[in-house]
């Protein structure tokens, strides 16, 4: 079955950096996966599309500031230099066949 | 640049069915990509609905796929959600959102437009 297990919070300082992780469930350790913000009360915004390899395709408008790597089943989007606007919720995505499955969102809080 | 915008009734009724369009507006859907419906109940996180080529494919969700209608209309340039007997717990912020094409390019992959969501209620 096709799953992402993603860390419930995470924090930094500002002007840190924060390192999310998206997990994949055995057996997909090849799928690509999205990483998608979400700030409060607004709707989701595309980041990226990060592939095994850890190549990556960013969204319109995204700052150099967000970046992508993979190990293994691991997908990871590393936040440099924080900002108060990156507080917010951070959800991965992926596909298989005709279905799509998202990850149960990362909380990062600015301190 | 592409935008889209969700509409439909705030408020359902129990046992009623859910009935929701995407206005797509920067993009012509007849051109390609696949078009989706993505909810999130108060609190909670994304939930994958179903989504739409736009020659008319449709994929859903196993978990809602017998209540759930995603069709498209290319002449207005926009796609629709119909869920049916909805229960309170299909209460959820309802997004619309543009999907590429997977690597084959025969599935839906990741989503890289999104609508701003529009909050239904489901309540006698």
């Amino acid at each position: 079955q096709l799953v992402l297990t993603q860390s419930p919070s995470a924090s930094a300082s500002l002007g840190a950096s924060v390192k999310l992780t998206c997990t994949l469930s055995s057996g997909h350790s090849s799928y690509a996966i999205a990483w998608h913000q979400q700030q409060p009360e607004k709707g989701p915004r595309y980041l990226m599309k990060l592939n095994s390899d850890g190549s990556h395709s960013k969204g319109d408008g995204i700052p150099d500031r967000f970046s992508g790597s993979s190990s293994g089943a691991e997908r990871y989007l590393t936040i440099s230099s924080l900002q108060s606007e990156d507080e917010a919720d951070y959800y991965c995505q992926t596909w298989g066949t005709g279905i799509q499955v998202f990850g149960t969102g990362t909380k990062v809080t600015v301190l | 640049q592409v935008q889209l915008q969700e509409s439909g009734p705030g408020l359902v009724k129990p046992s009623e069915t859910l009935s929701l369009t995407c206005a797509v507006s920067g993009y012509s859907i007849s051109s390609g990509y696949y078009w989706g419906w993505i909810r999130q109940p108060p609190g909670k996180g994304l939930e994958w609905i179903g989504s739409i080529y736009h020659s008319g494919s449709t994929y859903y969700n196993p978990s809602l796929k017998s209540r759930v209608t995603i069709s498209v209309d290319t002449s207005k340039n926009q796609f629709s959600l119909k869920l049916s007997s909805v229960t309170a717990a299909d209460t959820a912020v309802y997004y619309c959102a543009r999907g590429e094409g997977d690597s084959s390019g025969w599935f839906p992959g990741e989503f890289d437009y999104w609508g701003q969501g529009t909050l239904v209620t489901v309540s006698s």
